[in-house]
C-alpha cells in the first residue's frame, strides 16, 4: 500500500514564475491538506481539500491557490512566485479524522 | 488562537540515555488534539501519537512514552534507551476539533532538533 506520494522531489523556479506541485493521498484517504515548512521551523497550514472543495484555509496569499481531483489527488499552484516562497511543501492526507499521513515534501527554490 | 511551543531547539545526548523533548499549547478550545511528529533528514513527517483532549492516560510505546498533563497544558515525550536512529527533528502539534467534516487542521511547534550521539 502506497502511502502519500509527491512530485516533484526538487524543483528549481525563478522570481515570478509559476509552479504546481503534485499530490496523492494514501490509498482509501480522501481529504489532502498541504503545508509550507520554511527551513528550521515548523510546517505552516496552507489548505485543506474535501470533495474536490476547499474547506479550510491559512494565512496564505491568494498567489497560493489549490485543486482536487475525484481521485482525491491534489494540486497546489503559485503564482508569481517571491524568494520567500522557497520552503519544503507536504502534502497529508486523512479520512475520518484519523491523523495526517504525509508524503516526503517538494523541495522549492525560488532563485 | 493555537499556539505551540517547544522551547528546546536543540537536544544532543549519548546513546542509551533518556531524553525528555517538551511541549507546552495554547488554545481555547475545550476539544481538541495533540500530536508528536518526527522527521528525518529525508523530510517525511512521521506520526508517532494522537491524542483527545478528554484522554489524559499516559502511554507508552515500546521505548516511547508520552505525558499529558492538562493542568500545565503540557505533552511531553520521552524516549527511554536512546539509539542513534532516533536523531531527527521531533515536532508537537495541535488541532482543534472539527466536528461538522473532514479532518483536523495542524498548528506546529518549531520543533526540537534531537541528536543521539554514538
Amino acid at each position: 500500500d502506497a502511502g502519500v506520494t509527491q512530485s516533484p522531489t526538487h524543483l528549481i523556479k525563478t522570481r515570478g514564475q509559476q509552479v504546481t506541485l503534485r499530490c496523492s493521498p494514501k490509498s482509501g484517504h480522501d481529504t489532502v491538506s498541504w503545508y509550507q515548512q520554511a527551513l528550521g521551523q515548523g510546517p505552516q497550514f496552507i489548505f485543506q481539500y474535501y470533495e474536490e472543495e476547499e474547506r479550510q484555509r491559512g494565512n496564505f496569499p491568494d498567489r497560493f491557490s489549490g485543486h482536487q481531483f475525484p481521485n482525491y489527488s491534489s494540486e497546489l499552484n503559485v503564482n508569481a512566485l517571491l524568494l520567500g516562497d522557497s520552503a519544503l511543501y507536504l502534502c497529508a492526507s486523512s479520512v475520518n479524522r484519523v491523523a495526517a499521513f504525509f508524503g516526503q515534501g517538494t523541495r522549492l527554490t525560488v532563485v | 488562537a493555537q499556539k505551540v511551543t517547544q522551547a528546546q531547539t536543540e537536544i544532543s545526548v549519548v546513546e542509551k540515555e533518556d531524553v525528555t523533548l517538551d511541549c507546552v499549547y495554547e488554545t481555547r478550545d475545550t476539544t481538541y488534539y495533540l500530536f508528536w511528529y518526527k522527521q528525518p533528514p529525508s523530510g517525511e513527517l512521521v506520526f508517532l501519537i494522537r491524542r483527545n483532549s478528554f484522554d489524559e492516560q499516559n502511554e507508552i510505546s515500546g521505548r516511547y512514552s508520552w505525558n499529558f498533563q492538562k493542568s500545565t497544558s503540557s505533552f511531553n515525550f520521552t524516549i527511554t534507551a536512546s539509539q542513534v536512529v532516533d536523531s531527527a527533528v521531533y515536532f508537537c502539534a495541535l488541532s482543534e476539533d472539527i466536528s461538522n467534516f473532514g479532518n483536523e487542521k495542524l498548528t506546529f511547534g518549531t520543533g526540537t532538533r534531537l541528536t543521539i550521539i554514538p
